[in-house]
């Protein structure tokens, strides 16, 4: 069964505007990450949170962590038309073992120029 | 650096064909391996992972077999293709380096028709 599961399941806005993705998860977690596919192309890792951090930022990227309400968010700032691309949110076991890196359905953002 | 390669991009196989997709990875030892399947529109199924030669754990029951004949060498095979089998299947690796971090080859289509 998957562990996170994003929100919204598809997202459409205008270029600049800024983009908000959820994630929510079941059990407890070491870490979060966040992945981003271009149609019909391999997952590129985007940023990883730890269960003992808050927020972190990458660029455009902000990446917030609630382990009270287990949720994550991804906000991408200043979109721009090549941001358009599939999300998802991955959380490995809590004992840290890669082998059971459970990803979500994903969510389908497509920004227009 | 390390590089993940997969091999073919793009597979047309009539059902109950054989199928054989390999994954190798360049510029690390010892990586853990996975392969994934992508189903139209829906989130990433782990199918197999292996830590090291000739340790290959399946995740879910199905047509498919994976082998690791050398350390940075995957193999996803099947004796008899069903059309169910179709879809986009990606290899990843990761090292204990860069944690839980999953890095992805760009993928194969396969379709069985």
């Amino acid at each position: 069964s998957q562990q996170g599961e994003e929100d919204p399941q598809a997202l459409s806005i205008q270029e600049g505007e800024n983009a908000t993705m959820n994630c929510s998860y079941k059990t407890s977690i070491n870490n979060l990450q966040w992945y981003r596919q271009n149609s019909g192309r391999g997952l590129v890792h985007l940023i990883l949170i730890r269960s003992n951090e808050r927020e972190k930022h990458s660029g455009r990227l902000r990446v917030t962590l609630d382990t009270s309400k287990k949720s994550s968010s991804l906000l991408i700032t200043a979109s721009r038309a090549a941001d358009t691309a599939s999300y998802f949110c991955a959380t490995p076991p809590w004992t840290g073992a890669n082998s059971k890196l459970t990803f979500g359905k994903g969510i389908t953002l497509s920004v227009r120029p | 650096s390390q590089t993940i390669h997969q091999w073919p991009a793009t597979l047309v196989q009539p059902v109950g064909s054989p199928l054989s997709l390999e994954c190798t990875v360049e510029g690390t030892s010892n990586p853990n391996l996975y392969w994934y399947r992508q189903a139209a529109g829906r989130g990433l199924q782990l199918l197999f992972y292996s830590v090291g030669i000739g340790q290959i754990s399946s995740e879910v029951p199905q047509n498919l077999s994976a082998s690791r004949p050398q350390d940075r060498q995957f193999i996803l095979s099947s004796k008899k293709l069903l059309l169910s089998d179709s879809g986009f299947y990606l290899c990843a690796w990761s090292g204990s380096r860069q944690g839980n971090t999953i890095y992805f080859g760009e993928g194969s289509w396969l379709t069985v028709v």
